[in-house]
């Protein structure tokens, strides 16, 4: 089936580790995004690629960091410089960049830190 | 800079109900506008969506029309059943530098009891 693949959906982190989360997409599209949801709030831009081997700071980049050196992949790591990294986690794609193109979702990963 | 309000929830219906969820919006240029709802513990899905002043986007029973002249892209639906039970998203995609990005909603829950 065609779709965008986030693993894991559940991850634990202690303080001070860096940890990596996984975006796999099928569909052929050549831009990618990562967006944080809070509790209670909407979605807000960590980074996003509009073609491989390329990507931009979006909102709240801070903390974060990512590689797009594959089309189907954009990995996000969530560094030990991220103050508050407890959050919903969601990984994007669209066929390409430019307003109106829809833009798919994946299931989410949900990453705590103990 | 570009913004979406809508209104606060938890929006509490009985079943078979008429929904509206208020969504206003500020942006520069003409934007394409978004509906995305999310059931719990997933990911976003799009219900439906406008690229153009006084288009109707469509899809499930809902239903929001592009209104240039008060920004708003209000969503709505005649009659609402248990299983429209999520949270909404409104959305817009922003014109300006062709990026695609989406700036969302806080969202507003919906509940609907038998």
């Amino acid at each position: 089936d065609g779709g965008i693949t986030q693993s894991p959906k559940y991850l634990f982190r202690k303080e001070g580790q860096n940890v990596t989360l996984s975006c796999e997409q099928n569909l052929n599209h050549d831009a990618m995004y990562w967006y944080r949801q809070d509790p209670g709030q909407g979605l807000r831009l960590i980074y996003y690629s509009q073609i491989v081997n390329d990507f931009q700071k979006g909102d709240i980049a801070e903390g974060y960091s990512v590689s797009r050196e594959k089309k189907e992949s954009f990995p996000l790591t969530v560094t030990s410089a991220q103050k508050n990294p407890t959050a919903f986690y969601l990984c994007a794609s669209s066929s390409h960049a430019g307003s109106g193109n829809t833009i798919y979702f994946g299931e989410g990963s949900w990453l705590t830190v103990v | 800079g570009n913004s979406v309000t809508q209104m606060e929830g938890p929006v509490t219906l009985s079943e078979e109900a008429f929904l509206t969820i208020n969504c206003t919006y500020t942006a520069t240029g003409y934007p394409s506008l978004f509906w995305y709802v999310q059931y719990p513990g997933e990911g976003l899905q799009l219900l439906l969506k406008a690229t153009k002043a006084d288009d109707k986007g469509s899809n499930k029973g809902f239903e929001a029309t592009y209104r240039k002249e008060t920004t708003s892209f209000h969503l709505e639906k005649g009659s609402v059943q248990v299983s429209d039970s999520a949270v909404y998203f409104c959305a817009l995609s922003e014109n300006s530098g062709n990026t695609g990005k989406l700036i969302f909603g806080q969202g507003t829950t919906l509940q609907v009891k038998p």
